[in-house]
């Protein structure tokens, strides 16, 4: 079955500079979500996209923004890279309203893992 | 709700783990969902429910009528089970955030 597609799976940037990470969600998702997972801690959430419209907002800096387009692909830009930002950064996605009334389950993605220098 | 699991747990191939996870202040709407995770690889849903025994072909979710507390059953354990598990309780709507505490590691030995 198709599964979360997240781009690049790794990505290396200095101090400053900007990132982009791309998340293709399941096929019939309509829901996509943003996480963060530093070193040795939990996953953290960013924001969160319902029918291409910012849905439910975490712990996400100003720096990065996201938006989700018509074909329901999401993108995470971050800009003015700090040293701290290096994580591994998860896409999920959910089918929302089309799917099963099952509480929110999110199916993640593998990851783009960022480094900053 | 918030919730409280075992920092960390150690078993042995072929036996069966219980995760105990204790949420006392959980509201009536909410409903409780586990997941799994690897080392650098992105959460997986296990089982989610709300009261009584949940049971698919992966583990069993057992919930007490006071629904302070709930167990989720790993049977027969195998050495790919090792990973960190976390419990999750809350009413989330269409496109919430899931909030992650602090998971089990479970660690399974030959």
């Amino acid at each position: 079955a198709a599964g979360v597609i997240q781009s690049p799976r790794h990505l290396i940037k200095e101090k400053r500079e900007t990132a982009t990470l791309k998340c293709y969600p399941i096929p019939r998702h309509d829901t996509v979500y943003w996480y963060q997972q530093g070193p040795g801690q939990d996953p953290q959430f960013l924001i969160s996209f319902y029918e291409k419209m910012q849905s439910d907002k975490g712990s996400i800096p100003d720096r990065f923004s996201a938006q989700q387009f018509s074909d329901y692909h999401s993108e995470l830009n971050m800009s003015s890279l700090e040293l701290g930002d290096s994580a591994l950064y998860f896409c999920a996605s959910s089918p929302g309203t089309s799917g099963p009334l099952a509480k929110n389950i999110q199916y993640f993605g593998a990851g783009t893992r960022l480094s900053v220098l | 709700a918030k919730t409280t699991q075992p920092i960390s747990m150690d078993s042995y191939e072929g036996q069966e783990v219980n995760i105990t996870c204790s949420h006392n202040n959980i509201a009536t709407n909410d409903y409780i969902t586990w997941y799994q995770q690897f080392p650098s690889q992105g959460p997986r849903f296990i089982i989610q429910g709300y009261k009584t025994k949940v049971t698919n072909e992966v583990a069993s979710l057992f919930i007490p009528a006071d629904r302070k507390s709930s167990t989720l059953s790993l049977p027969r354990v195998s050495l790919s089970d090792t990973a960190v598990y976390y419990c999750l309780v809350g009413d989330s709507g269409v496109a919430d955030g899931l909030t992650f505490g602090k998971g089990t590691h479970l660690i399974i030995q030959p």
